[in-house]
């Protein structure tokens, strides 16, 4: 089975600082990556997902992601927060297997101060 | 285009009652994913349809049963209340059940209480 281990629950940065949010995972089969933002009161919105090629992923709202095999990890980073950039975000995998279940890590909780 | 969506957006139940959530999937979505979102915590899978049929479950009881309907369209029954089942509970569609790599899109949620 596959689980996701997001390493910081919560995370406060200063606008236009960068900002790293740690992940985690364990599979003994070949995975799909993903992270997804979730706003105050609303669902979950995707952020960007790894899925093959190349290990350095670009995703909407200028976030990134680096998939690292070896280190079984998929952090997600941006250069420059801004305020609107805070929200919940979730760490998630899912294998390669039809009907793809997915993992959820227990969360990131980052807050941009201004 | 109209995203996933879901109802009721709030939900208040007590112990001992059923309740029931209802999800429409993204268009043309064939597979719909629930999940159960505890306080503080990430998404929990329950359960799959795809063809109305049930195709995986996840550790849930039960109590927690589904269906999908020709539509696509899909609804969550939650028997015998829990204060434990008071959650978040997403609905997320996919296109295909065999394709592995399809993204899953999320709806807003129900929130349920239960007193």
């Amino acid at each position: 089975a596959q689980s996701v281990t997001q390493l910081d629950s919560q995370v406060p940065v200063f606008e236009e600082a960068p900002v790293e949010l740690r992940c985690n995972y364990s599979s003994s089969v070949s995975v799909y990556l993903f992270w997804y933002v979730q706003y105050p009161n609303q669902g979950l919105q995707l952020l960007l997902k790894y899925l093959s090629g190349s290990t350095l992923v670009k995703g909407i709202n200028g976030f990134e992601a680096e998939f690292n095999k070896s280190q079984t990890s998929f952090h997600l980073r941006k250069p420059s927060v801004h305020i609107s950039d805070t929200a919940e975000y979730f760490c998630a995998v899912s294998d390669n297997l039809p009907g793809n279940q997915f993992y959820f890590g227990t969360g990131t909780s980052l807050t941009v101060i201004p | 285009d109209a995203g996933v969506t879901q109802s009721p957006t709030h939900l208040i139940k007590t112990r001992g009652q059923q309740v029931t959530l209802r999800c429409s999937p993204k268009s043309g979505h064939d597979t719909v994913s629930w999940y159960q979102q505890a306080l503080g915590q990430g998404p929990q899978f329950i359960f799959q349809y795809y063809e109305e049929e049930e195709r995986q479950r996840g550790n849930f009881p039960d109590r927690f049963s589904g269906h999908q309907f020709p539509n696509y369209s899909s609804e969550l029954n939650v028997n015998a209340l829990l204060l434990g089942d008071s959650a978040l509970y997403l609905c997320a569609s996919s296109l295909g059940f065999t394709s592995s790599t399809d993204t899953q899109y999320f709806g807003p949620g129900t929130r349920l209480t239960v007193l």
